[in-house]
């Protein structure tokens, strides 16, 4: 059984940096096909993809948020971690960790609970 | 980045009925494509992928069309737990988008 659990902070100051945890469960990392990312959702809004760590350590970014945004994967301890820097109140968001795979089911099958991020002062 | 437009906003209709919703990519997405459904407090659920094939324990009921750029999801006999937002997105080039959702109510 696939599961994601999202972990951080849920309230961070404008121009702070916001770290966000993914661990997984039930597969591995490096698992050819797989890829683990973060979607967004400001409040009553639409989905929004930030990253994506493929198992081969590919990465993708949004172009609108690329130099703020790092991801990276720890295979051994099945964790996928989101850096945002330099957060703003428009960033308030609920932040989901999502499994996706480039083989059989390639929607997004597996999502995390999400965590509401505010950011206020 | 590939703009996904779904219409309508909002539909109403009435349980037992067909619903329609339509989504639109402002260039071919192939048939890279799925739905979701998303109720409140709740992560979006995956109804179809691949634009035509049902996920793992979804109702016959849902079913998806479409290639390209012009996408359906149709509802027949929509029964209580099927009101919702209904959000398609692509995943034919990234970044991913979604639509802006359709939001799917009791009428």
């Amino acid at each position: 059984q696939i599961t994601l659990m999202e972990s951080g902070p849920t309230l961070v100051k404008p121009t702070q940096t916001l770290t966000l945890t993914c661990t997984v469960s039930g597969f591995s990392l490096s698992t050819n096909g797989v890829g683990v990312g973060w979607i967004r959702q400001p409040p009553g809004k639409a989905l929004e993809w930030l990253a994506l760590n493929y198992w081969d350590d590919d990465k993708r970014y949004i172009p609108s948020l690329k130099s703020r945004l790092t991801i990276t994967k720890d295979t051994s301890k099945k964790q996928v971690v989101l850096i945002m820097t330099n957060m703003d109140p428009v960033d308030t968001a609920t932040y989901y960790c999502v499994h996706r795979t480039l083989i059989g089911t390639t929607g997004i099958q597996h999502w995390g609970q999400g965590t509401l991020v505010t950011v206020s002062s | 980045e590939i703009v996904m437009t779904q219409s309508p906003a909002t539909l109403s209709v009435s349980p037992g009925e067909r619903a329609t919703l339509s989504c639109r990519a402002s260039q071919s997405v192939s048939s890279n494509l799925a739905w979701y459904h998303q109720k409140p407090g709740q992560a979006p659920r995956l109804l179809i992928y691949g634009a035509s094939t049902r996920a793992t324990g979804i109702p016959a009921r849902f079913s998806g069309s479409g290639s390209g750029t012009e996408f359906t999801l149709t509802i027949t006999s929509l029964q209580s737990e099927d009101f919702a937002i209904y959000y398609c997105q692509q995943y034919n080039l990234w970044p991913y988008t979604f639509g802006q959702g359709t939001k799917l109510e009791i009428k």
